[in-house]
């Protein structure tokens, strides 16, 4: 089955500073990737997708992705973060099947003044 | 703002209820899908439903049914509630595509006491 995995369960950064949540995948065949944001109470934003094309993908709010095939990775990276990006971050990797979102546990991202 | 709209917005139930979450999809999508989130975890897929049919499902049980109609909004039914069902319920509508994303709702609140 696809699946995705978050390693960090939280990221503490200054705002200011560049940022990264990590993000592994393993499936079969070709990795269909997503990352979503969740601020408190809320449902999920999207913000980027890998399907093809460019390793590099750039996104919503200034957020873009690296994806690495030889380390089957997909982590989110942000130039200089704020204190409003503080929020949980999901990866997510399309089923095989094609229907549903298998999503990580989640990275909960501090951003402190 | 997604155009996902879900009602209600938080709910408390008595286990063995059963409940119904409804769903607004965005315009143009033909295609909601409903994830259920608990507290401190990544949403899981409950099921699929495409022209008005069930066609992908999760490991939920059958007392986890639902509806879509012809306006493409939906109908998350619960049967028998259990204190585990107790967590937000997200819907998510999309195109029937591999490589597009959904655009989920801010979600229902589920509390089962």
């Amino acid at each position: 089955a696809q699946s995705v995995a978050q390693p960090e369960d939280q990221v503490n950064v200054a705002e200011g500073n560049p940022l990264t949540v990590k993000c592994t995948y393993s499936v079969s065949g070709n990795p269909y990737l997503f990352w979503y944001v969740q601020y408190p109470n809320r449902g999920l934003q999207f913000l980027l997708k890998y399907i093809t094309g460019d390793n590099l993908v750039k996104g919503s709010y200034g957020f873009e992705a690296e994806f690495n095939k030889s380390q089957t990775s997909f982590h989110l990276k942000k130039p200089s973060a704020l204190v409003s990006d503080s929020a949980l971050y999901f990866c997510a990797v399309r089923d095989e099947s094609g229907y549903a979102l298998n999503f990580g546990k989640g990275t909960s991202l501090l951003v402190t003044p | 703002e997604t155009g996902v709209t879900q009602s209600p917005t938080h709910l408390i139930k008595t286990r063995g209820q059963q409940v119904t979450l409804r769903c607004s999809s965005q315009s143009g999508h033909n295609t909601v899908s409903w994830y259920q989130q608990a507290l401190g975890q990544g949403p899981q897929f409950i099921f699929q439903y495409y022209r008005e049919e069930e066609n992908g499902r999760g490991n939920f049980p059958p007392r986890f049914s639902g509806l879509q109609f012809p306006n493409y909004s939906s109908e998350l039914n619960v049967n028998a509630l259990e204190l585990d069902d107790s967590a937000l319920y997200l819907c998510a509508s999309s195109l029937r595509s591999m490589n597009t994303e959904a655009f989920f709702g801010q979600g229902t609140r589920l509390t089962v006491v």
